[in-house]
């Protein structure tokens, strides 16, 4: 167990649809990252937050948004949802935002979108 | 962050030694060599990281070569609960572009019984 919590496990939707994912990070990181893993993708960097503020951002869509809350908690939006947005949806954390901080990854979101 | 070029799948006899090669010819002297793996679509799990000197840990031991241009992982005694896929990343200790960690292929490693 990590200490990084995802919810919700797994989340069957419609093409058009929007919906929600939700990452509690290990108690004290201050660091949030998201991160996508499709079959034909691998595991690809989406964006990171850093004590509320946005870090960097990787090859995220625009039809995506994230943010990280006053509790650290983080939430990534994912809107107008197609077919290939199906994946598995990865959040760390970490304590600070570099140097040789660890990031540590939930179990994951497995989205399926129909 | 400079690539990296690991087998795609290689095995390992459980009990025995798996050692894990990758190649980063292209390494800057700040990057650090990171690996991490995945147990069938678990999350990734952080293993070790070094800068240059060998390191060792409670689950496995990294050997980084004089010349930092390869590396080798080495699980010293496989379970089966080591099969999964390991990734080597080199990433920058400090980058004011971000913090993440860009994986590549990786290499599945399947210990047998």
């Amino acid at each position: 167990d990590s200490g990084v919590t995802q919810t919700p496990k797994h989340l069957i939707t419609a093409t058009g649809q929007r919906v929600t994912l939700r990452c509690s990070p290990r108690s004290g990181d201050l660091s949030v990252y998201w991160y996508q893993q499709s079959l034909d993708q691998g595991l690809q960097f989406l964006i990171q937050y850093y004590n509320g503020e946005e870090r960097a951002k990787g090859n995220i869509l625009e039809r995506f948004s994230a943010q990280q809350f006053p509790d650290l908690h983080s939430e990534l939006n994912l809107s107008s949802l197609e077919l290939g947005d199906s994946a598995l949806y990865f959040c760390a954390s970490s304590a600070t935002t570099g140097g040789t901080d660890t990031q540590y990854f939930g179990p994951g979101t497995r989205l399926t979108v129909l | 962050d400079a690539k990296t070029t690991q087998p795609t799948s290689m095995d390992c006899a459980e009990g025995r030694a798996a050692n894990l090669p990758c190649n980063h010819s292209t390494i800057s002297g700040n990057e650090y060599v990171y690996w991490y793996r995945q147990i069938h679509s678990q999350g990734p799990q952080y293993i070790i990281h070094g800068l240059k000197n060998n390191e060792t840990n409670e689950m496995a031991s990294l050997i980084i070569t004089e010349d930092r241009k390869s590396s080798t992982l080495i699980l010293p005694h496989a379970t089966l609960r080591d099969t999964a896929v390991y990734y080597c990343i080199v990433r920058v200790a400090w980058n004011n572009a971000g913090n993440m960690l860009t994986f590549g292929g990786g290499t599945r490693l399947m210990v047998k019984p």
